[in-house]
């Protein structure tokens, strides 16, 4: 089983739709989870840390479910820059150093 | 501020051959980590050093090393290169990997291809 699963995708949306990418993972020990965006054939960028509360920044709300091991992002209102993949990402607990563990990423197209 | 630089930026290989991909770091930052990005999947880790040691290595085969220098640069290197090890590489750095969570900010890669 990976460490990191994601939504294989892609996800083809009109402009101005909702849609929402799910992850899960397996090491219930992780400590930090995050969502990046890599356009294409660009670096992965970081797009938002996800906390147990939930977080929401402008049309991106990303949710953290410690006890399901789920991790959750919500796009609203979708714009074309929007188009890339989104990685899911965790830092498992280890001794003295971050890695982040990526998923393989869920691609998205906002088309007109 | 100057970004996270890699290079080169495109590099084409033979099987068996060697290979040195160069990163330097944001100025100020200690940490530097390496990704390799097959096509298709999530970037995997590859090390990690601070302060020129080694702080943790993926699970990779001892033909990848690495070293990082008292600047905080960093190369990466890959002995008798496989059609498997064509990926995008990248670099990343941050300011201390053991104090909390630091962003990992990516450099734009290498993007390798063996023949």
């Amino acid at each position: 089983r990976k460490e990191v699963e994601q939504d294989p995708g892609p996800f083809n949306v009109p402009e101005g739709a909702t849609v929402a990418f799910n992850c899960t993972y397996s090491n219930s020990a992780s400590q930090s989870f995050f969502w990046y965006r890599q356009d294409c054939r660009k670096e992965p960028k970081l797009l938002m840390s996800v906390y147990s509360s939930g977080n929401e920044d402008g049309r991106f709300t990303a949710q953290l479910n410690r006890a399901s091991q789920y991790i959750s992002l919500l796009i609203r209102d979708s714009k074309l820059s929007d188009s890339a993949t989104y990685l899911c990402v965790v830092i498992p607990l280890s001794g003295g150093y971050n890695k982040l563990i990526f998923g393989a990423g869920t691609r998205l197209a906002v088309h007109p | 501020d100057a970004g996270v630089t890699q290079s080169p930026t495109h590099l084409i290989k033979t099987r068996g051959q060697q290979v040195t991909l160069r990163c330097s770091p944001i100025s100020g930052h200690k940490s530097v980590s390496w990704y390799q990005q097959v096509l298709g999947q999530g970037p995997q880790f590859i090390f990690q050093y601070y302060e020129k040691e080694e702080r943790g290595r993926g699970n990779f085969p001892d033909r990848f090393s690495a070293r990082q220098f008292p600047n905080y640069s960093s190369e990466l290197n890959v002995n008798a290169l496989l059609l498997g090890d064509s990926a995008l590489y990248l670099c990343a750095s941050s300011l201390d990997p053991g104090t909390g969570y630091n962003e990992q900010f990516f450099g734009p890669g290498t993007r390798l291809t063996v023949l």
